[in-house]
């Protein structure tokens, strides 16, 4: 029992690439979320999703993309990778706006 | 936006010693919780306390709420070197939809050998 797996752990991209950081969870959870974290920002909402074929934009959507084709699964897409991006990225999933369970994170530089 | 605030902004005390962290947020919440991340890591749930409520326990650690000063405190009891984290409040809205969930900026606690 994994709980939440995200994967790369570390990833350094040119600005203008595109890649997927990938998450996924075994707990069964219909509720899953991606947020950034920033040094003094917190955390962030960039999408967030209530169940398969069901996503929604948070508090930071622009230049990502999500899409929830099953229940395990929840993929963050960037497009077009900007200074901007670098961060820390998390993904979560429990019951909606309550006890969430986060992955260990993915480390994003864009040069 | 962020809702919640934690005051301090990071906090150093003597391995033993009682920490006390404070959250004060803007508008009515349904609930308001508290997680731990530790350096490196994901962050992990400790306690979930809900607007009806005043105060909660778990283990070592005490919650309380006042609603009335839009405030919560975290406090952690014969703190031990392992307590060295990172701590955030979140809270979500009455009536918040399913990205209600919003972040503090945390405090950063630090415990002394």
């Amino acid at each position: 029992n994994a709980g939440v797996t995200q994967t790369p752990k570390f990833q350094v991209l040119k600005t203008g690439q595109s890649m997927t950081l990938q998450c996924a969870q075994d707990m069964n959870h219909e509720y899953m979320s991606w947020y950034r974290q920033d040094p003094g920002m917190g955390l962030r909402l960039i999408h967030y999703s209530v169940g398969a074929g069901i996503t929604d934009q948070g508090e930071v959507p622009n230049g990502y993309n999500v899409s929830r084709s099953t229940t395990e699964d929840f993929p963050l897409r960037l497009l077009s990778a900007a200074p901007s991006q670098t961060s820390v990225y998390f993904c979560a999933t429990g019951t909606t706006n309550e006890k969430l369970f986060f992955g260990s994170g993915t480390q994003l530089s864009v040069l | 936006s962020q809702q919640g605030e934690e005051d301090p902004q990071a906090l150093s005390i003597q391995e033993g010693e009682n920490a006390t962290m404070n959250c004060s947020y803007k508008t009515s919440i349904n609930n308001l919780q508290w997680y731990r991340q530790n350096s490196g890591r994901g962050l992990v749930h400790l306690i979930l306390i809900r607007s009806n409520e005043r105060e909660k326990h778990s283990g070592r650690l005490r919650v309380t709420l006042d609603t009335s000063k839009k405030s919560s405190s975290l406090l952690i009891t014969a703190s031990r070197a392992a307590d060295t984290a990172s701590y955030f409040c979140a809270t979500v809205p009455s009536g918040g939809g399913a990205d209600g969930l919003t972040f503090g900026k945390g405090t950063h606690l630090i415990i002394q050998p």
